[in-house]
């Protein structure tokens, strides 16, 4: 069953601009997070929010949660082109550890 | 550093082989994951392991197996091979001390049943 789901699927912009990038979910959660995803290579964790945190930093990276409409949303400023790479929000938690993935967004940065 | 390794990048197999994909994580993590990954689909869990000797399934474990006779190591089956099953598979783990759910990902392995 599919948890997360990104919004948009894909997204174009110009280097130094800002990228928006956001992530519905159905149930409740612990937590949520994202990862990166360079073509053809594994998936890199970028950051955790907790279920009782409503924003997060960590360098060029915004996070912020909301769970009354149970959607976060993923701010990255200043892209660079080195930002190419898909990106995926996941929730988890429980007494399993399991992660559910959404089906990301492509994100281009253009030189 | 974290390392998850996976024992080839890209592999061909034929319709009706047995395929091994093997996994390795040198954390000393406790929980290790199996996912493929498809166009369109996104990341779809296929088995977990919680610790040696235990699996549980996840989302579409049909047509695989796994086993894990050592901590640091978790292997994904596919007793005879089908051309559906070719797809990108990625082994992850994530530890229990940790306290966090992050998970910690290989680079994948492309297969492709001809």
């Amino acid at each position: 069953s599919q948890q997360g789901e990104e919004d948009p699927q894909a997204l174009s912009i110009q280097e130094g601009e800002n990228a928006t990038m956001n992530c519905s979910y159905k149930t409740s959660i612990n937590n949520l997070q994202w990862y990166r995803q360079n073509s053809g290579r594994g998936l890199v964790h970028l950051i955790l929010i907790r279920s009782n945190e409503r924003e997060k930093h960590s360098g060029r990276l915004r996070v912020t949660l909301d769970t009354s409409k149970k959607s976060s949303s993923l701010l990255i400023t200043a892209s660079r082109a080195a930002d190419t790479a898909s990106y995926f929000c996941a929730t988890g938690g429980g007494s399993n550890y399991k992660l559910t993935f959404g089906k990301g967004t492509l994100l281009t940065v253009n030189p | 550093d974290v390392k998850v390794t996976q024992s080839s990048r890209y592999l061909v197999k034929r319709t009706g082989e047995k395929v091994f994909l093997e996994c390795v994580q040198d954390m000393d993590h406790e929980n290790m994951f199996w996912y493929r990954q498809d166009p369109g689909l996104g990341l779809r869990l296929i088995y977990f392991s919680y610790d040696v000797k235990m699996k549980e399934k996840g989302d579409i474990p049909e047509g695989y197996s796994v086993s894990r006779e050592k901590k640091e190591r978790f292997s994904l089956i596919l007793e005879s091979a089908s051309t559906n099953q070719t797809s990108m598979y990625l082994c992850a783990s994530r530890g229990e001390r940790t306290f966090t759910d992050t998970q910690y990902f290989g680079p994948g392995t492309r297969l492709t049943v001809l």
